[in-house]
């Protein structure tokens, strides 16, 4: 069983709004992704973190921001939301073990519904 | 990164194998294939990968071809909570993975 956590599960918030959507594991991974999902579609890879103090942006452009200041945590921000912020947003975190290898163990995932 | 193509829907009846094609025509030597799944509005698990050689483990078989050009999942019986979104990717280390659209398997009772 992974231990990947994500809270709040589901969110549903006004525009303007600050939000930051938690991503705890425990598991010691040294990497950890955000990806954006909206229903029926493609994941998106939007921040990924190989380690702390290291974030990257991913292969789609989000006006989110990431921090990774904890081994174990990789919250992501949203300064002011908006309605098209509305999406699933899926942590997942991962080893750097052998080479080739890259099983990514993901949380739960959080709703965000901006009205 | 090599493009993979998979169709974009199977069904198969419960309890039977249900074999998912995956043609990666472009993969490059050192790519493994990876796949992964999807069940409805949850994160994606990782299901197996493998390189050149046939892998199997509690939960699939992965078949590569020869020329590594295409590979086929099997899932020995499916069951109704086997419906999901398969993903195949291909996959180089320092590289991110990719998900593309993946194949949507229905399993029939």
């Amino acid at each position: 069983e992974a231990d990947i956590y994500q809270t709040p599960r589901y969110l549903v918030i006004g525009t303007g709004k600050k939000i930051t959507l938690e991503c705890s594991q425990t598991m010691g991974h040294d990497k950890m992704y955000w990806y954006q999902q909206d229903p029926g579609m493609e994941l998106h890879l939007i921040h990924y973190s190989y380690g702390v103090n290291s974030t990257e942006k991913g292969d789609l452009s989000s006006e989110s921001t990431v921090s990774r200041i904890r081994t174990e945590h990789f919250p992501l921000t949203l300064e002011s939301a908006r309605p098209s912020h509305t999406s699933q947003y899926l942590c997942a975190s991962s080893d750097s073990t052998g080479m080739g290898y890259n099983e990514q163990f993901f949380g739960p995932g959080t709703r965000l519904t901006v009205l | 990164d090599a493009k993979t193509t998979q169709p974009p829907s199977m069904d198969c009846a419960e309890g039977r194998a249900a074999n998912l094609p995956c043609n990666h025509s472009t993969i490059s030597g050192n790519e493994y294939v990876y796949w992964y799944r999807q069940i409805h509005s949850q994160g994606p698990q990782y299901i197996i990968h493998g390189l050149k050689n046939n892998e199997t483990n509690e939960m699939a078989s992965l078949i590569i071809t020869e020329d590594r050009k295409s590979s086929t999942l099997i899932l020995p019986h499916a069951t109704l909570r086997d419906t999901a979104v398969y993903y195949c990717i291909a996959y180089r280390a320092t590289n991110k993975l990719i998900f593309g659209t993946g194949t949507l398997l229905a399993v029939q009772p």
